[in-house]
């Protein structure tokens, strides 16, 4: 089975505050994603990456960084943490999109970041 | 551009069966995806289709219609572990697509009343 995991489950910080979240994945997928999840907004791509330090903004990257630096793990770093971000943050992994025989590549998610920002 | 619409809300009763329409407009589909959803949890993967035709495993059916910009998920014989939210999600070539990126609808919650 894939597993993704995300370092913390509840985060809690404040105004001003840089924030990591981290996420690691076990399937040697090259691709990795960062969502944000809000109620009637549904999943939001943040950024995502399909090789080691390559990065590529999503629909909503304002606010937010990100930094691949080996192939399991994708890190996304908020520079200084704001009210408005105060969210569920999702991280998946796939393979790419038309690999053979994995054509299908569905995201595969981690549990998620429930992150506060006071 | 590119919009995924559902419906919000959808109530059904244990037993029953339940469809949940998704309709969507992309520019260069490849593919679309149903996740479940319960509270508090990740999406876990549950159809693809990237053809016309219906999709069956087990309960849940997935139909694609790719000239109609049109889905649907069957789920047959509701359980109440049913309750949770369905996400229909479309890969988008011109979208990060060739990536393996999907966009999201914003979800049906589906309650399963006994």
């Amino acid at each position: 089975d894939v597993k993704v995991t995300q370092s913390s489950r509840y985060l809690v910080k404040r105004t001003g505050e840089k924030v990591f979240l981290e996420c690691v994945q076990d399937m040697d997928h090259e691709n990795m994603f960062w969502y944000r999840q809000d109620p009637g907004l549904g999943l939001r791509l943040i950024y995502f990456s399909y090789d080691v330090k390559m990065k590529e903004k999503g629909d909503i990257p304002e606010g937010y960084s990100v930094s691949r630096e080996k192939k399991e793990r994708f890190s996304l770093i908020l520079e200084s943490a704001s009210t408005n971000q105060t969210s569920m943050y999702l991280c998946a992994s796939s393979f790419p999109a038309g690999q053979r025989n994995r054509y299908n590549s569905p995201l595969h998610f981690g549990n998620g970041t429930r992150l506060t920002v006071t | 551009g590119q919009n995924i619409d559902q419906p919000t809300e959808m109530t059904a009763t244990e037993g029953a069966i339940v469809q949940i329409n998704c309709t969507y407009q992309t520019s260069g589909f490849n593919g679309l995806f149903w996740y479940q959803q319960h509270a508090g949890e990740a999406p876990t993967f549950l159809s693809y289709n990237v053809l016309d035709g219906l999709e069956e495993k087990g309960r849940f059916s997935s139909f694609l219609s790719r000239s109609k910009g049109y889905s649907y998920l069957l789920l047959k014989e509701l359980q109440m572990k049913d309750s949770a939210s369905y996400l229909c999600a479309v890969r988008d070539e011109n979208g990060g697509g060739s990536q393996g990126n999907l966009i999201f609808g914003k979800g049906t919650k589906l309650s399963v009343k006994p």
